[in-house]
């Protein structure tokens, strides 16, 4: 079946631009999750989440950073004023759901570069 | 947060066992040791878990010692394909990757 897909693969912007980066989840799967990797790290957690509803979202850096999930499937992560320091790897994965872990699956991510 | 401290890098000839180290110290009595990795320009991927028994799945073997510091996770016949970086993570709710473990695999 089709994996978890995400839109563009690449987007380049300017300093200050909006961005937005769109994530499409397993069919089925309620919980989803955006995940930030700069290069020679691990992916940084950003958000996680649970139907519709966002259940943590510690991890956005600031206020800048916004997702949302509005039908409980498909989300979409909104950077505003975008930074040089932005640029890297958003991935978004999705899973079954629930505080028990259930394994998660993986976008390719999309891959920002802010000018 | 439960931390993982891993080598950052291995070698492995093509069809012997790689073993990649993890240690974990300061784990919870509860807390589930993962294994994702990573190929170049893909996600993550999950391989195993496992909270205090040994585990085997079709990809690889984690072994979890006594104690639960530390962990092993076992590729028992490597091949190039499995040339990626390793990440050993601490549930606690949320994956926390740290800088994992870049797995060469050589011919």
């Amino acid at each position: 079946g089709a994996g978890v897909s995400q839109t563009p693969s690449n987007k380049v912007t300017e300093k200050g631009k909006y961005v937005e980066l769109r994530c499409d989840p397993i069919s089925g799967h309620t919980a989803l999750y955006w995940y930030r990797q700069s290069l020679g790290q691990g992916p940084e957690f950003l958000i996680y989440f649970q139907g519709t509803g966002a259940a943590d979202d510690s991890g956005l850096p600031n206020d800048r950073f916004f997702a949302v999930r509005p039908e409980g499937s498909v989300s979409t992560l909104k950077i505003q004023r975008t930074e040089r320091g932005d640029s890297a790897v958003y991935l978004c994965a999705s899973s079954l759901g629930g505080r028990v872990f259930n394994e998660q699956f993986f976008g390719p991510g999309t891959r920002l570069t802010v000018l | 947060d439960a931390k993982t401290t891993q080598p950052p890098s291995m070698d492995c000839a093509e069809g012997r066992a790689a073993n990649l180290p993890c240690n974990h110290s300061t784990i919870s009595g509860n807390e589930y040791v993962y294994w994702y990795r990573q190929i170049h320009s893909q996600g993550p991927q999950y391989i195993i878990h496992g909270l205090k028994n040994n585990e085997t799945n079709e990809m690889a073997s984690l072994i979890i010692t006594e104690d639960r510091k530390s962990s092993t996770l076992i590729l028992p016949h490597a091949t190039l394909r499995d040339t990626a970086v390793y990440y050993c993570i601490v549930y606690t709710g949320k994956l926390i990757f740290g800088q994992g473990t870049t797995l060469q695999v050589k011919p």
